[in-house]
């Protein structure tokens, strides 16, 4: 079984600063990991994906991931946000035999100031 | 583009009533699935399916039911509506196989039990 912690409910930033969404996950097998986006008023999308090869996995919209298999974590980060990036944001896994059933992380609220 | 709708947007439901929850994809997407989504817990599985008249409970199954008659439609019934089904109910479908981890959602309905 998988499961996710996403440590921050909320992150507040300011226009243009960085950030670093935080994402630990527990398996015993190996995983898939992803980052899912919901706007304001819509479903989720899928944002990013690690599934093997290169640790750095880059999505849409100028976010990036880092997958730490030491450190079990998959944290997304962005050099410099913009108020559209207002979202929230989950991490989510699965496991390799069951890539249909992902398990979501609690979520992280970002929001942007001007 | 890959669309999933849901009936209703906002649905207002009386205590003990029968509540359906409507859920049509036009990508001929194998999986479908009914997530609840609430404040601090994430997304949590409900039901999902692989095929037509096909289901599988999730992570919390007790209170609904679901059917699946035609492909591309998945409904979510519960039985007798309480007050800890206030919720916002997400749908969302996927391939089978390799690229299955990729779930595409609906707007959401935002159920409320009174």
């Amino acid at each position: 079984a998988q499961s996710v912690t996403q440590l921050d409910s909320q992150v507040p930033v300011f226009e243009e600063a960085p950030v670093e969404l935080r994402c630990n996950y527990s398996s015993s097998v190996s995983v898939y990991l992803f980052w899912y986006v919901q706007y304001p008023n819509q479903g989720l999308q899928l944002l990013l994906k690690y599934l093997s090869g290169s640790t750095l996995v880059k999505g849409i919209n100028g976010f990036e991931a880092e997958f730490n298999k030491s450190q079990t974590s998959f944290h997304l980060r962005k050099p410099s946000v913009h108020i559209s990036d207002t979202a929230e944001y989950f991490c989510a896994v699965s496991g390799y035999s069951s890539a249909s059933k992902i398990i979501f992380g609690s979520g992280t609220r970002l929001s942007i100031r001007p | 583009d890959v669309k999933v709708t849901q009936s209703s947007r906002y649905l207002v439901k009386r205590t003990g009533e029968k509540v359906f929850l409507e859920c049509v994809q036009d990508m001929d997407h194998e999986n479908m699935f009914w997530y609840r989504q609430d404040p601090g817990l994430g997304l949590r599985l409900i039901y999902f399916s692989y095929d037509v008249k096909m289901k599988e409970k999730g992570d919390i199954p007790e209170g609904y039911s679901v059917s699946r008659e035609k492909k591309e439609r998945f409904s979510l019934i519960l039985e007798s509506a309480s007050t800890n089904q206030t919720s916002m109910y997400l749908c969302a479908s996927s391939l089978l196989g390799a690229d299955s981890y990729e779930q595409y959602f609906g707007p959401g309905t935002r159920l409320t039990v009174t």
